[in-house]
């Protein structure tokens, strides 16, 4: 089955900083990535489909880059609404799915 | 537009078999061609998927769980369902029913499960 890794783990930043969140599969599964944010208590929110392609509706602060093995999320400016877990999950093998096991980004 | 919502005991004992059900509601899941399945995450801890079942009634299961795993449908009721078996500690977390429709997951709100005597 297909790993997912990330780094960091966790990382505190302010409001404003620009924030970059890697995830790594362990064979290449071209675009076939989204990412998650998760707060508390809620199931995950859909920012980023297909390794770059933004949800509808979420912040463009928020983007994605990557294919093959290695992706990245980027967040432009801190928002204070955005600090909480986030998650790649990759969908090339279907429905065989895994998931990466999560960044925590709190505050600085 | 489709949604989801979890049932079922939210304390199962140590060796006994944990049993959730999905109600799918906004429309007919055999309107739907979609993978409907069962996600968890333990208390502070990451996503593992558990496994799905296809409309037409294929399942595919986690590895790791396949040995204790039944997922199942019951289209004129409109809700599939989650049986668990032999569970321990370990199998505390949080639950949530999904359904894959081509290139994201649309979850349910999640309900928690606790295994405790």
């Amino acid at each position: 089955d297909i790993q997912m890794t990330q780094s960091p783990s966790s990382l505190s930043a302010s409001v404003g900083d620009r924030v970059t969140i890697t995830c790594r599969a362990s064979q290449s599964i071209s675009h076939y990535l989204n990412w998650y944010q998760q707060k508390p208590g809620n199931a995950p929110k859909l920012l980023i489909h297909g390794a770059s392609r933004l949800q509808s509706g979420v912040s463009s602060r928020f983007s994605g880059s990557g294919s093959g093995t290695d992706f990245t999320l980027t967040i432009s400016s801190l928002q204070p609404e955005d600090f909480a877990t986030y998650f790649c999950h990759q969908t090339y093998s279907t429905p065989f799915f895994t998931f990466g096991p999560g960044t925590k980004v709190d505050i600085k | 537009q489709l949604q989801l919502q979890e049932s079922g005991p939210g304390l199962v004992k140590p060796s006994e078999t944990l049993s959730l059900t999905c109600t799918v509601s906004g429309d007919s899941m055999t309107n739907n061609n979609y993978y409907w399945g069962w996600i968890r995450q333990p208390p502070g801890k990451g996503l593992e998927w558990i496994g799905s079942v296809y409309t037409g009634g294929s399942t595919y299961y986690n590895p790791s769980l396949k040995s204790r795993v039944t997922i199942s449908v019951d289209t004129s009721k409109n809700q599939f369902s989650l049986e668990l078996t032999s569970v321990t500690a370990a199998d505390t977390a949080v639950y949530f029913c999904d359904f894959w429709s081509g290139f994201h997951i649309t979850w349910g709100q999640g309900t928690l499960v606790t295994v405790s005597s």
